[in-house]
């Protein structure tokens, strides 16, 4: 089946733009994760939701970062005011939660600030 | 604090050989464990996860991995390995409970697999 699809796959954009970055999960998972992987280091979580709510948005670094889940499936990660330190690569991830939140990962979109 | 230590930025081994990329944890409570790799300019790929039961878990691609729960370890291994492994591997734990279930990832271990 489809796997978690994320687009653009890269964005290049300039210093005090505002971005959005599309996730699409696998269907029928009601759990959604954002993490951010700057190089040479492991992902960082950012927000999770569960169905259209975000449990748990303790990792997004500033009130520049928003995320939403409308309708409970896409979800669509929201930079204000762009840095250059906001350079990276956003990963989504989303799982079921009868497999004890296995996470299976979209492929990212890489974000370059200018 | 939930961590993850992978303490070997690069491991090297040759074709054939057998291969450990070591992990260790910290957690409060009892943790959930995860591998996962990362081939150049691709999305993580789950790989084999702890959750209860035996010590030793069977993932894709012969990969195991061992829970150490004494030495709070959880490093992956392969009896033999092949060039086609050369990748980024990641650890990773989510604690027992934590309904949210974001995981904690260590830094990578880049393994190179030489002919």
């Amino acid at each position: 089946g489809a796997g978690v699809s994320q687009t653009p796959s890269n964005k290049v954009t300039e210093k005090g733009k505002y971005v959005e970055l599309r996730c699409d999960p696998i269907s029928g998972h009601t759990a959604l994760y954002w993490y951010r992987q700057s190089l040479g280091q492991g992902p960082e979580f950012l927000i999770y939701f569960q169905g259209t709510g975000a449990a748990d948005d303790s990792g997004l670094p500033n009130d520049r970062f928003f995320a939403v889940r409308p309708e409970g499936s896409v979800s669509t990660l929201k930079i204000q005011r762009t840095e250059r330190g906001d350079s990276a690569v956003y990963l989504c991830a989303s799982s079921s939660p009868g497999t004890y939140y296995e996470q299976y990962f979209g492929p990212g979109t890489r974000l370059t600030v200018t | 604090a939930q961590s993850v230590a992978q303490p070997e930025d690069q491991v090297n081994v040759a074709e054939g050989n057998p291969l450990t990329v070591k992990c260790t944890y910290s957690v409060s409570g009892n943790p959930y464990l995860f591998w996962y790799v990362q081939y150049p300019n691709r999305g993580l790929q789950f790989l084999l996860k702890y959750i209860t039961g035996d010590n030793l878990v069977k993932g894709s691609y012969g990969f195991e991995a061992e829970f150490n729960k004494s030495q709070t370890s959880f490093h992956l291994k392969k009896p033999s390995a092949l060039v086609s492994d050369s990748a980024l591997y990641f650890c990773a734990v989510r604690e027992v409970g934590n309904q949210g279930g974001k995981l904690i990832f260590g830094q990578g271990t880049e393994l190179s697999v030489k002919p």
